[in-house]
């Protein structure tokens, strides 16, 4: 499995536009590339998937260049209530165990 | 509809002590997993369930630990001779077929005194 890096924090202010990077230099040519959103004392919920170019849903737009070994996960005017640790994760759908693979994620503070 | 539900919601044991941890999936969920969390890091696969089977344990750390999906649907983890360093989050999760999608329940907080 492609394992992935993101940075460790970020720090943003409501209202802003936050861009969250991951690098995935190994990615395999079946591997999809999937966000998740952890709050503090739940489980994560799935934000958005990509295979390539952009996606967009009511939360987050997920943008992966042609190379695919990155992607960057975008939220558009957060506020207070979006933070939370973002994890990217890469994996295939076809792959028989289905087990997601978490790195540490990406802390993300919204201040006032 | 319903999500993914987990009980005990917290439970405090003590070293050398047997829990059970149990997890309800979606209605229809044929595929089910446990992670477990520990502070600061992200969830770490333990087992899979498609079904009734448990189609990969790879995660699970040694023989204390074991999970059952009997019929299908609730699935209980159940580790025997706890551990100090059991002391984690235990997250369920579950999908419709497998992939990449999956849905989490809130987890239980388990603490080895």
């Amino acid at each position: 499995l492609a394992k992935t890096t993101q940075p460790i924090s970020m720090d943003s202010y409501e209202g802003q536009e936050v861009n969250i990077t991951c690098s995935h230099n190994n990615i395999a040519t079946n591997d999809y590339i999937t966000w998740y959103q952890q709050f503090p004392s739940q489980g994560p919920r799935f934000i958005i998937q990509g295979y390539k170019t952009k996606v967009t849903n009511e939360v987050a737009s997920l943008f992966i260049p042609a190379d695919r070994k990155s992607s960057t996960l975008s939220l558009p005017r957060v506020s207070l209530s979006d933070t939370a640790v973002y994890y990217c994760l890469v994996g295939d759908p076809g792959d028989s165990s289905y087990k997601l693979i978490f790195g540490s994620g990406t802390r993300l503070l919204v201040r006032p | 509809g319903a999500g993914v539900s987990q009980t005990p919601s917290n439970k405090v044991t003590e070293k050398g002590k047997y829990v059970e941890l149990r997890c309800d999936p979606i209605s229809g969920h044929t595929a089910l997993y446990w992670y477990r969390q520990s502070l600061g890091q992200g969830p770490e696969f333990l087992i899979y369930f498609q079904g009734t089977g448990a189609a990969d344990d790879s995660g699970l750390p040694n023989d204390r630990f074991f999970a059952v999906r009997p019929e299908g649907s609730v699935s209980t983890l159940k580790i025997q001779r706890t551990e100090r360093g059991d002391s984690a989050m235990y997250l369920c999760a579950s999908s419709a077929q497998g992939g990449l999608e999956q849905f989490f329940g809130p987890g239980t907080r388990l603490t080895v005194l």
